[in-house]
């Protein structure tokens, strides 16, 4: 039982590329999110998913997109990589299907934006 | 927006004294106040939890205590110990989604 699994772990883009963050979990959770944490800032919601085939957008969507094809798997698109960008990706995963239950947060991804 | 303020935002301690984190929200709605802890490197781990039909919740050294009147709720770790350093975050929910909202978070410092 690996839990939440992030790929990848580093990565360093040059503004306008795009990329994508795959997030992996093992434990049939319904509920996936994804979070970004800037210095001194928290961590904020970008997006999420209710449920196979189904997302919505967080605090803060805009430049990203999230595909959610399989309940295992919650995918963060970043089309055209902006400096703005480079921050600390999590993950996360919720057993129960409700918004007030423990999430389970995976390793992160850390992004840099040139 | 919704409101989530947590205080202090560094808080450095010797080796078993106790500390205290609080945080305050502006979403009268909310009914679920759960601290996580994050240690260098990692993710978020939630320690523990508390829901609004209960005032207090301990677990061992740690123990949360709620406030809804005055919106808010405090973790209060005894005993410190230098692994109980690391970044403490509340995440109660808020706004038209209900999702938590992550307060800024408090670095603990533990000096042995």
């Amino acid at each position: 039982n690996a839990g939440v699994t992030q790929t990848p772990k580093f990565r360093v883009l040059k503004t306008g590329q795009s990329m994508t963050l795959l997030c992996a979990q093992d434990m049939n959770h319904e509920y996936m999110y994804w979070y970004r944490q800037d210095p001194g800032m928290g961590l904020r919601l970008i997006h999420y998913s209710v449920g196979e085939g189904t997302t919505a957008k967080g605090e803060v969507p805009d430049g990203y997109n999230v595909s959610r094809l399989k309940k295992q798997n919650f995918l963060l698109g970043l089309e055209s990589a902006a400096p703005s960008q480079t921050s600390v990706y999590f993950c996360a995963s919720s057993r129960i299907a409700s918004k007030t239950y423990e999430q389970y947060f995976g390793p992160g991804t850390r992004l840099t934006v040139t | 927006g919704e409101n989530v303020e947590q205080h202090p935002s560094t808080l450095s301690v010797q080796e078993g004294d106790s500390a205290v984190i609080k945080c305050t929200y502006s979403d009268s709605a909310s009914n679920y106040f759960p601290w996580y802890k994050q240690e260098l490197g990692k993710g978020p781990q939630l320690i523990i939890d508390i829901r609004s039909n209960v005032g207090e919740k301990k677990d061992q050294r740690i123990a949360v205590t709620l406030n809804k009147t005055a919106k808010h709720f405090s973790l209060h770790i005894t005993e410190t110990q230098p692994e109980d350093s690391a970044v403490y975050f509340c995440a109660p929910p808020g706004g038209s989604q209900g999702n938590l909202i992550f307060g800024k978070g408090t670095k603990l410092s533990v000096k042995p």
